[in-house]
């Protein structure tokens, strides 16, 4: 198994441009999740999704969007790049049960490698 | 707001115990404690979680204050390998059971 993997590893965007990071996992899990870490911080989480075709936004998801149409893939668009955007991005997925907070049932997070992106 | 309080970093010497404290005051009965390890340039990693009882696996014991104000993780024989920015986390009902991440603590291993 590859496990979670993120496309790109790095990318230098100008203010205003658009660009979607990809995430796919190959381990059949129904939860997955974006977060951001600016420097010295912990993560921040963006958006999640329990499974295909539902999504819910978490700690800062102004200025991001997402989709979740099959399992595996769950990818994360900035439309209007801004500086404050700037930040490495981790893209993570779980298995869960026990309803839709999975409040009951709670198995590890697995997690990609990052992209570092640069908005200048 | 991460709810957990740690140090900022600590040192501790290669084949010792490490003790990480974590104080979490506001917990309530159905919050979660959580430990994820950050090696440097790479994505967290799954360390161990409990919610009332201590807990041990393959890498780490969690040991669980008997008023759940305070959790301590414990690394019986450090490695350089083990050398991360480790993140005590709460999972609560408030937050609908999504992680909710502080600063962490760093842990340098001296060889």
């Amino acid at each position: 198994n590859a496990g979670v993997t993120q496309t790109p590893k790095f990318r230098i965007l100008k203010i205003g441009q658009s660009m979607t990071l990809q995430c796919t996992q190959d381990m059949n899990h129904n939860y997955m999740y974006w977060y951001r870490q600016d420097p010295g911080m912990g993560l921040k989480l963006i958006y999640y999704s329990v499974g295909a075709g539902i999504t819910d936004k978490g700690e800062v998801p102004n200025g991001y969007n997402v989709s979740r149409s099959t399992t595996e893939d769950f990818p994360l668009r900035l439309e209007l790049a801004a500086p404050s955007q700037t930040s490495v991005y981790f893209c993570a997925s779980s298995y869960s049960v026990g309803g839709l907070a999975g409040a009951n049932s709670y198995n590890e997070q697995f997690f990609g490698p990052g992209t570092r992106l640069t908005v200048l | 707001d991460a709810k957990t309080t740690q140090p900022n970093s600590m040192e501790s010497n290669e084949e010792e115990p490490v003790h990480l404290p974590c104080n979490h005051s506001t917990i309530s009965g159905t919050d979660y404690i959580h430990w994820y390890r950050q090696l440097p340039s790479q994505g967290p990693e799954y360390v161990i979680h409990g919610l009332t009882s201590n807990v041990n696996n393959r890498m780490a014991s969690l040991a669980i204050a008997e008023d759940r104000k305070s959790s301590t993780l414990i690394l019986h024989r450090a490695t350089l390998r083990d050398a991360a920015v480790y993140y005590c986390i709460l999972r609560r009902m408030d937050s609908n059971y999504q992680l909710i991440w502080g600063a962490g603590t760093k842990l340098i291993i001296k060889p």
